[in-house]
């Protein structure tokens, strides 16, 4: 089976600018989520989706960070606008059901650099 | 609150040693236990995960974990380190008793001498 794609692998930008990124998780797949991965650190919940709805997003910035998950399909999460700290990788995953006891399979993320 | 402590943000064996990465956990409920790996400029990729039932479990590319309840422990080994194995690997668990969302560990980076 496909994995979840995400889009784009590497991003540059200057802080102040806006940016979005892209995730389309495995077919069938009801829960998404969208993690935050620091140099040196392990990832970290931002939001987690099930369907189209919101299940947890308490650990978003909300004040610059914003997701979506349209038709409960792909996602988008955007940030704007950016800061030197946001530079990070941004995971997103996919799982079968809420329930995590299969864990969850991961996109290869996308590098974000903010200068 | 569930957490996620690994030992050593940084562990290097030798070629052909064993490779032990520590992990001690604790929450309030039962949990689910996962090894993750990440390779260089890579998602995170599923080793292994402990759910019920027995609690010594085998993952892939020659890794194991013993869930020891006493010890709040799941730590991941491996008879013989390869140089493939260099990696980041990171521990982790369920959060709640809904268990549906996975907190993650600060990783241990493993490095294989020649």
């Amino acid at each position: 089976e496909a994995g979840v794609a995400q889009s784009p692998r590497y991003k540059i930008i200057e802080k102040r600018q806006s940016v979005a990124f892209w995730c389309n998780p495995i077919s069938g797949h009801a829960t998404l989520y969208w993690y935050q991965q620091i140099l040196g650190q392990g990832p970290k919940l931002l939001i987690q989706f099930q369907n189209n709805g919101v299940v947890d997003d308490s650990q978003l910035p909300k004040d610059r960070f914003s997701a979506e998950r349209l038709k409960g399909v792909d996602s988008t999460l955007k940030i704007q606008p950016a800061k030197l700290e946001d530079s990070a990788v941004y995971l997103c995953a996919s799982s079968f059901q809420q329930k995590a006891n299969y864990g969850y399979t991961f996109g290869s993320g996308t590098r974000l650099t903010v200068v | 609150a569930q957490s996620v402590t690994q030992l050593g943000s940084h562990v290097s064996v030798s070629e052909g040693a064993l490779v032990l990465l520590r992990c001690n956990y604790s929450s309030s409920v039962p949990p689910y236990l996962f090894w993750y790996v990440q390779y260089p400029n890579q998602g995170l990729q599923l080793l292994l995960k402990y759910t019920t039932g027995a609690t010594l479990v085998k993952g892939i590319n020659g890794f194991e974990a013993e869930f020891k309840k006493s010890e709040t422990s799941f730590h991941l080994t491996k008879p013989s380190a390869h140089m493939s194995d260099a990696a980041e690997y990171f521990c982790a668990v369920t959060q709640g008793s809904s268990a549906s969302k996975i907190i993650f560990g600060s990783g241990t980076r493993l490095s294989i001498r020649p």
